[in-house]
């Protein structure tokens, strides 16, 4: 296993345009984060799964924005109807945590990212 | 006033200098932090976490949390070119999603 993968790297996009990303998390890691990163920011938390149950969605995640992860594997993110204030690095992370260890210590390892740019 | 502030610097130090990166918090019910480390057009890598009282340190990086004042501090001795990076605090959330700072960019000249 090499970590987490993300698919595409780049993508490029007219206005108006759906995209979608996908997340290979680190097998046998039950919990999988998406998070946006802008240009001098930090990453924000957008939502994450614990196995195929998306348990938690930020306020930044809005109706256009839709995240799957059906088998609890893989997970796809779509924009739709893009905008160019949707143009980012979109992170996602893969850790593994119990159902009792909720605030014990949680390693979330990262993918490369994928960068969108909505022209 | 954000859950974690941090400088963004840029900081440039030439080789071999003691690096110091710090970072604020508002919210004492946080438990541990983490340090990440974003080389450019990459995702973060987990550097180094310490809990919320005490000094941790692993190789050439010390962590340290002031719980008093809510101040995290990642020290960097002998600093390497290849040490030029992005320095994230990120201490986990309710739901163990990460809350970043705004990351301090390092720069070390030869």
């Amino acid at each position: 296993d090499t970590g987490v993968s993300q698919d595409p790297r780049h993508k490029i996009t007219k206005r108006g345009q759906n995209v979608t990303f996908r997340c290979d998390p680190i097998s046998e890691h039950n919990r999988l984060y998406w998070y946006r990163q802008t240009l001098g920011q930090g990453p924000e938390f957008l939502t994450y799964f614990q196995n195929e149950a998306q348990l938690e969605k930020s306020r930044l995640l809005s109706d256009r924005f839709s995240a799957e992860r059906p088998k609890g594997s893989f997970s796809t993110l779509e924009i739709q109807r893009t905008e160019q204030g949707d143009s980012a690095m979109y992170l996602c992370a893969s850790s593994f945590l119990g159902w009792s260890n909720s605030s014990s210590y949680n390693e979330q390892f990262f993918g490369p990212g994928t960068r969108l740019t909505v022209l | 006033q954000k859950e974690v502030e941090q400088d963004p610097g840029p900081l440039s130090v030439p080789e071999g200098a003691i690096v110091s990166l710090n970072c604020t918090y508002s919210n004492s019910a946080f438990q541990y932090f983490m340090w990440y480390r974003q080389y450019s057009r990459k995702g973060p890598e987990l550097l180094m976490y310490t809990y919320s009282s005490g000094n941790k340190e692993d190789g050439r990086f010390t962590a340290q949390v002031d719980k008093s004042s809510k101040y995290i501090s990642l020290f960097i001795r002998d600093s390497q070119p290849s040490d030029s990076a992005t320095y994230l605090c990120a201490p986990p959330g309710s739901q163990g999603n990460l809350i970043f700072g705004k990351g301090t960019k390092l720069s070390v000249k030869p």
